[in-house]
Formats: C-alpha cells, structure tokens, sequence
C-alpha cells in the first residue's frame, strides 16, 4: 500500500498569510494527487486534482504542485473561511489512502 | 446538481449487519465509478469501497474485505454498502462519493454521510 504522509499535522496561521502544506508519497505516483477539505461537521470537499488542477469553483488562492512523490498544497492569502482540515489522496493505485490531514487553525 | 444522499446508519451490535443506502441525482449514474469513504470519530479518511460504473468491477481494502459488499442499481440510480461481521472499529461517518471523469480519478462529490455506530 502506498503511504501518504503530511506536514505539518496542525499550523496557526492569521488571516492574509500564505500557508504550505505538504505530502509525501511512500512511492512515486506520478501526479495523482488529490487536496480536499474539511470544515468541522462536514463532508470533505474536493480542492485539487492531478496535483495542479483547481476544482470548479475553487478559490485561485489555493493552489497544487508537486509529481513522483512530493508535493505542496499553497493557500496565497488564507482567509476566515479557509480555516480547516485539508487531506492529500493518491489515486495512483487500491487501495486509495490519504494522508493523516493538516489542521489549519486561527493564530 | 449533483447530489448524493446516504441513508440506513444506525446504531447495530457487534457482529451485526447493516445495509447502507445512496440515493444519486443530477447525473448519468450509470457513467461514473462510486465509492464509499469513512471517517472515525475525530480520525481521518478511510476508503472503503468501489465499484466501476456498470457494476462489473468492485475493489476493496484488506480492512473489509470479505465482509463489506459494494453493490448498485443503475435503474434505481442507487448505490449500497452491504456491512456484515460488523466490529467496534467500524464505527464511523460513512461518506457515499462519486468518482471524477477517467481513470485515476479523484473523489469528486460527496454525500453528507451517515453515522454507523457498532456497539453493544
């Protein structure tokens, strides 16, 4: 199984910063990486996909890159809504795994 | 719109059995690979379960395999979970999700979950 790792597990960030989160595959899968994220009580909402590719209807603030088996979630200037869990996926190969989630929390 | 509305959580003893429900709308059903994702009390994301657009291929992890069973109705436009030898640690919000377009899709939509809690 391929393991996904992210860091930081949890940062305090204030209103206009720019926040990186990263994610490490256990083995290169190419750019099949996906963002999500998840605000407390709800479902998780697809952010990013194919490592660079912004969702319909995402915010241009947020944005991917990366390939084999690193990459970065960047948020250009966090906003009071932004304030959440977000979590890599590989879809490279079964099973799907995700990382363990960031927790991104008001400073 | 899409939208995916899960139905047949509950509250079931260990070794039980529950059937959940996925009542899909807003899309060609039939098109599109679905999956179930669940989610541990104050845990993260867990896949569960998928299975290609016709029915015809169906993946799970070795974390359920065996007892869960993933199936769909592409007339009724819904997709189930079957749960049986049901343990504590199978407690958790379970997601009903559609897949992206192609292959090595992402999890694209997401229903709003329903709590499966196994207990005695």
């Amino acid at each position: 199984d391929i393991q996904m790792t992210q860091s930081p597990s949890s940062l305090s960030a204030s209103v206009g910063d720019r926040v990186a989160i990263t994610c490490r595959a256990s083995q290169s899968i190419s750019n099949y990486l996906n963002w999500y994220q998840q605000k407390s009580g709800r479902a998780p909402k697809l952010l990013i996909y194919a490592a660079s590719s912004l969702q319909s209807g995402v915010p241009s603030r947020f944005s991917g890159s990366g390939s084999g088996t690193d990459f970065t979630l960047t948020i250009s200037s966090l906003q009071p809504e932004d304030f959440a869990t977000y979590y890599c996926q590989q879809s490279s190969s079964n099973p799907r795994t995700f990382g363990q989630g960031t927790k991104v929390e008001i400073k | 719109e899409v939208q995916l509305l899960e139905s047949g959580g509950g509250l079931v003893q260990p070794g039980g059995s529950l059937r959940l429900s996925c009542a899909a709308s807003g899309f060609t059903f039939s098109s599109y690979g679905m999956t179930w994702v669940r989610q541990a009390p104050v845990k993260g994301l867990e896949w569960v379960s998928s299975i290609s657009g016709s029915g015809a291929g169906t993946y799970y992890p070795d974390s359920v395999k065996g007892r869960f069973t993933i199936s769909r109705d592409n007339s009724k436009n819904t997709l189930y979970l079957q749960m049986n030898s049901l343990r504590a640690e199978d407690t958790a919000v379970y997601y009903c999700v559609r897949f992206g377009s192609g292959s090595n899709a992402p999890f694209e939509y997401w229903g709003q979950g329903t709590l499966v809690t196994v207990s005695s």
